[in-house]
């Protein structure tokens, strides 16, 4: 079990550019979530998937956010067009099915806007 | 809705108790969680209680819980300067599909000798 892992741990872009995130979640955990964090917030959810299929998305999620689990496992999020309200720490986690659903995070990707 | 609140600050002298106080507006949520977060890391699960339980003790950690007053506390017992650290309460709401976890905006722990 090595964790859930997240690249890169930092991405520096301008405005306008395209940046994409990978998580790859602990791997026998079916359940597998993004969250946003912003400066002084706590977490906000994103989306969620269960293996490959993506069951819910946040209204957060505008149409220049796009994520995906293509075969179950790995997940990526991609974000279009940044801007500066997209800085932020993106954060991944991944659950198995459980009563409680304890959620796993990685260390998160830091997403600077310039 | 759904709304997780927390105090934004604690400061406590190393060998005290620190009480980090909850409240959460969903009364469907079943389990309700403490996550700590070092700076710059993710967060890491400190534990959880499930919606029918009062109290659950684990090592130095104490969660008691008042579902009529959906009041959540977390008790650090003999605080150490490792404890520093953004300790963040997080429902399980129905509203969510029980999918997902809504988070408060995180109490500062600050552990001073």
């Amino acid at each position: 079990d090595t964790g859930v892992s997240q690249n890169p741990r930092h991405k520096i872009t301008k405005r306008g550019q395209n940046v994409t995130f990978r998580c790859d979640p602990i791997s026998e955990h079916n359940r597998l979530y993004w969250y946003r964090q912003t400066l002084g917030q706590g977490p906000e959810f994103l989306t969620y998937f269960q293996n490959e299929a993506q069951l819910e998305k946040s209204r957060l999620l505008s149409d220049r956010f796009s994520a995906e689990r293509p075969k179950g496992s790995f997940s990526t999020l991609e974000i279009q067009r940044t801007e500066q309200g997209d800085s932020a720490m993106y954060l991944c986690a991944s659950s198995r099915p459980s009563g409680a659903n304890v959620l796993t995070f990685g260390a998160g990707s830091r997403l600077t806007v310039l | 809705g759904e709304d997780v609140e927390q105090s934004l600050f604690l400061s406590v002298r190393e060998g005290d108790s620190s009480v980090i106080n909850c409240t959460y507006t969903d009364s469907s949520s079943t389990y309700l969680y403490w996550y700590k977060q070092e700076p710059g890391a993710g967060l890491q699960l400190l534990t959880y209680i499930f919606s029918n339980m009062d109290m659950k003790q684990d090592q130095r950690l104490t969660v008691l819980l008042n579902k009529k007053d959906k009041h959540l506390s977390l008790r650090i017992a003999d605080t150490q300067t490792g404890d520093s650290a953004i300790y963040f309460c997080a429902e399980r709401p129905l509203s969510g599909g029980y999918n997902k976890l809504i988070f408060g905006a995180g109490t500062r722990l600050a552990v001073h000798p």
